[in-house]
Order: structure tokens, then C-alpha cells, then sequence
């Protein structure tokens, strides 16, 4: 069991580039959701998804796209990159909603 | 939306010494409220949960404890270690919402 894994694990983009950023679950939860951490401001929830198909806005959605063609996966897209988007990026999956949301180990994202 | 805000932002304690984090939000109607320990590169994982029809949750040296009208909740830790040392985050569920709002964490160190 990997659990949640997320690729790549670093990566510098220009501004103006885009990326897609790729979490994967083994536990076959209906749950995910994307995360962005930055200094002083803890976890803020960008999109998440409640079952394959199916996404929604979260706290801070803008500038993000995501896609969940298949349960086991959920997409972040960048379609044009800001510095304002340098952050940590953390995936979760859960098989409920008021379950342990179990993280992936991160994405460090710069954009210069 | 619902709000949290975490407190203190910082916490030295002397190894043996109890450590209460606290945290308040601002949605009544939120009833899940789970609490997180982040290591230094490593991902967030779950340590402790409560849900509103519970007042206090132990699990050996950490507790939680909820007030539901001041709509605030804490996590206790007793016989702190120097591997406690970590950023702690509570977090807030919106019934009905699947979104889930953390606090902005709290560093935590215990000297030895």
C-alpha cells in the first residue's frame, strides 16, 4: 500500500508556464482534496472532490483547475502560473468526510 | 465560511511540562474538529479527532476537550517529549460543506 503519492515532488516554472500536478490513492477512498500551504497561514483547501467524476471549489479556487476522470486520481492544473502560486502542495484522501484525511508527502512549487 | 484561528502561534515548554493549543470558529454548525501534527518535511497526519456530541477525547498523553457554545476546543498534551516538537493545526468541518478549514498552526518545542 503506497497510500497517497504525489509527482512530481519539486518543480520552478516562469510565470506564465503551465503544470499539472498528479495525486494518486491506493486506499480506494471516494474523498480527495488539494491543499496549499504557505508560512504563517496553515492549510488552505483549493478544490476537492467528493467521488470520481465530480469536483468542487474550495477556499481559494482561483487560478486552479482539477479533474477526477478516475477515483484513484486527482489532478491539480496550473494553466498559467503566478508567483502568488509559489506554495506547498498537499493532496488528501479520505473514505468519509468526517474521517482521517490522509496526506500525501507534498509538492514544493516555485514559480519565478 | 467558517473561520479558525489557532493560538499561540508558538509554544516552548520544558520536556515533562503540559502544553495546551487552542482554537476557535466561528461556524456553529460545524461538528468535526480534528488536530494535526505536521514534522518538519514530512506531511500532516491526524493525532486526535472530536466530534460535537462529545465533550472530551483522550488518547494516552493528548486530549482534546470541546466547548460547543463558546465554540471553542483545545488539545492538551501531558509529559511532553522532545519528539513532540512539531506545528500542530486544528481544523473545523462545515455540516453539510465538504470543505474543511485549518487553523494557522502552532510550533511547538519542547526542550530537553
Amino acid at each position: 500500500n503506497a497510500g497517497v503519492t504525489q509527482t512530481p515532488k519539486f518543480r520552478v516554472l516562469k510565470t506564465g508556464q503551465s503544470m499539472t500536478l498528479l495525486c494518486a490513492q491506493d486506499m480506494n477512498h471516494e474523498y480527495m482534496y488539494w491543499y496549499r500551504q504557505d508560512p504563517g497561514m496553515g492549510l488552505r483547501l483549493i478544490h476537492y472532490s467528493v467521488g470520481e467524476g465530480t469536483t468542487a471549489k474550495g477556499e481559494v479556487p482561483d487560478g486552479y483547475n482539477v479533474s477526477r476522470l478516475k477515483k484513484q486520481n486527482f489532478l491539480l492544473g496550473l494553466e498559467s502560473a503566478a508567483p502568488s502560486q509559489t506554495s506547498v502542495y498537499f493532496c488528501a484522501s479520505t473514505r468519509q468526510h468526517y474521517n482521517e484525511q490522509f496526506f500525501g508527502p507534498g509538492t514544493r512549487l516555485t514559480v519565478l | 465560511g467558517e473561520n479558525v484561528e489557532q493560538h499561540p502561534s508558538t509554544l516552548s515548554v520544558q520536556e515533562g511540562d503540559s502544553a495546551v493549543i487552542k482554537c476557535t470558529y466561528s461556524d456553529s454548525a460545524s461538528n468535526y474538529f480534528p488536530w494535526y501534527k505536521q514534522e518538519l518535511g514530512k506531511r500532516p497526519q491526524l493525532i486526535i479527532d472530536i466530534r460535537s456530541n462529545v465533550g472530551e477525547k483522550k488518547d494516552q498523553r493528548i486530549a482534546v476537550t470541546l466547548n460547543k457554545t463558546a465554540k471553542h476546543f483545545s488539545l492538551h498534551i501531558t509529559e511532553t517529549q522532545p519528539e513532540d516538537s512539531a506545528v500542530y493545526f486544528c481544523a473545523a468541518s462545515i455540516v453539510g460543506n465538504n470543505d474543511m478549514r485549518f487553523g494557522a498552526g502552532t510550533r511547538l518545542t519542547v526542550k530537553p
